[in-house]
């Protein structure tokens, strides 16, 4: 029932592989959000595109090349990824940055580099 | 200093019992307040806001106090679809865009 939508569900890729995880909202949210969650800890923020600009990149190595192509949709494209990248990978949006920002979550992509 | 802080738990609650707990945060400036729950390799679901003035949703109840800066969440009549993590996320008043998450605490209703 989640209004946000991610595929692929799960993933898995060899360290010199290319893939691009895929998300969408159909809420009218203007800010979409990537989180990456390893086991048994909190989601860990990525990047935030408010407007398809993007707002946060919170250090995030080259590797991982975020992309918004309209308000509706958000790519995550991978490369040379490393076994320690292997995690969940969680889309989020809200309707704008701005207070209260409840973000509302997508299912997320199992992700495991070989 | 965690920013924000949770008792991981297991929190074990008999099925029907009424289970409380709290999340304290550090950023005195913080705006807003939520409580998700996560299941187990799901994605964290809102489970409700919380306002100044407290706010319930049937069986749960979730209070901010400012001055100590901590939120609770109360949970009465225990089901066992309860039993999840729950989450304590706190929004920074200085960058909308970023929440703050506590580590989770663990509730597990049983029968």
């Amino acid at each position: 029932d989640t209004e946000v939508t991610q595929t692929p569900k799960h993933l898995v890729m060899g360290m010199t592989n290319k893939k691009s995880l895929k998300c969408e909202q159909h809420m009218g949210h203007r800010a979409m959000y990537w989180y990456k969650q390893k086991a048994k800890k909190p989601p860990e923020l990525m990047f935030v595109y408010s407007y398809e600009k993007l707002s946060i990149n919170e250090s995030v190595p080259s590797r991982f090349s975020p992309e918004c192509p309209n308000s509706s949709l958000l790519n995550l494209h991978l490369h040379a990824l490393q076994p320690e990248d292997s995690a969940l990978y969680l889309c989020a949006s809200s309707q704008v940055l701005t207070s209260p920002n409840e973000q509302f979550f997508g299912p997320g992509t199992r992700l495991t580099v070989l | 200093r965690k920013e924000v802080e949770q008792d991981p738990g297991p929190f074990n609650v008999p099925e029907g019992a009424t289970v409380a707990f709290n999340c304290t945060y550090s950023n005195s400036a913080s705006q807003s307040f939520f409580w998700y729950r996560q299941d187990c390799r799901k994605e964290p679901k809102l489970l409700m806001s919380v306002y100044s003035s407290g706010n319930e949703d049937g069986r749960f109840t979730a209070q901010l106090n400012r001055a100590s800066q901590y939120i609770s969440l109360l949970i009465r009549d225990s089901k066992l679809s309860d039993s999840a993590t729950y989450l304590c996320v706190v929004s920074e008043g200085d960058s909308w865009g970023k929440l703050q998450f506590g580590a989770g605490t663990q509730v597990v209703v049983t029968p």
